[in-house]
């Protein structure tokens, strides 16, 4: 069965500094990640997607996978208190699959 | 460009009665997805379509949960008899076809 792990927090980071948000998977064949955020009670939010290991930077997020150890990670530099959310991982097979998603991060950013 | 877009937002219902969800995918997306969030099991794909065909529904939990999805601009989420434990914020996902997904705002469906 295909599980997503994540620590569900809360993660409390001071504003401006970097928050960093962990995932690890149990499904080898998948091939896709993604990280949501969500506000309480709102739909979640794409904010960075990855498919190849490394690292991948967009503005003040950067998402790292490292795919033998099956772990994916999001980076986010300048924290400021509008980041105060649930941060959700999730992994796909590729091509047009269901997402299987962690349970989420509460991450609060304090002024 | 309007995102996806479900209603009802907010649905009250009594035990054993029909519910139905209903969501307009983001023109031009191929794949549309329904999934169901809980405090206890967090977000949970129902299933999926790829075309307007049923691709996985594996996630439906029982048989009183049907889906359909008659043309690319709509698809309904149907629950009979509803029951308290379905009680849950049901999401709707469009994708044009590979990768990212996009929500729309939720039903938000309590059972009584």
């Amino acid at each position: 069965q295909k599980e997503v792990e994540q620590n569900s927090g809360p993660l409390s980071v001071p504003e401006g500094a970097i928050a960093s948000l962990n995932c690890t998977y149990s499904d080898r064949v998948s091939q896709s990640f993604f990280w949501y955020r969500q506000y309480s009670g709102k739909s979640p939010e794409l904010i960075m997607s990855i498919y190849s290991n490394g690292d991948k930077e967009d503005g003040r997020f950067t998402a790292q996978l490292n795919k033998a150890s099956q772990y994916v990670s999001l980076l986010i530099r300048d924290s400021q208190p509008s980041d105060s959310a649930t941060y959700l991982c999730a992994s796909s097979g590729g091509g047009a699959d269901g997402l299987t998603f962690g349970k989420g991060t509460h991450l609060i950013i304090q002024p | 460009d309007a995102g996806v877009i479900q209603s009802p937002r907010h649905e009250v219902t009594e035990m054993g009665q029909e519910v139905t969800l209903r969501c307009k995918p983001i023109s031009g997306h191929n794949s549309l997805f329904w999934y169901r969030q809980t405090m206890m099991r967090g977000l949970e794909l129902l299933i999926y379509f790829n075309n307007n065909v049923p691709i996985d529904d594996s996630g439906m939990p029982e048989d009183r949960f049907s889906a359909k999805m008659p043309n690319a601009s709509f698809s309904t989420l149907k629950i009979q008899p509803s029951e308290p434990r379905d009680s849950a914020v049901y999401f709707c996902a469009s994708s044009p076809g590979v990768h990212e997904q996009y929500f729309g705002p939720g039903t938000r469906l309590t059972v009584t």
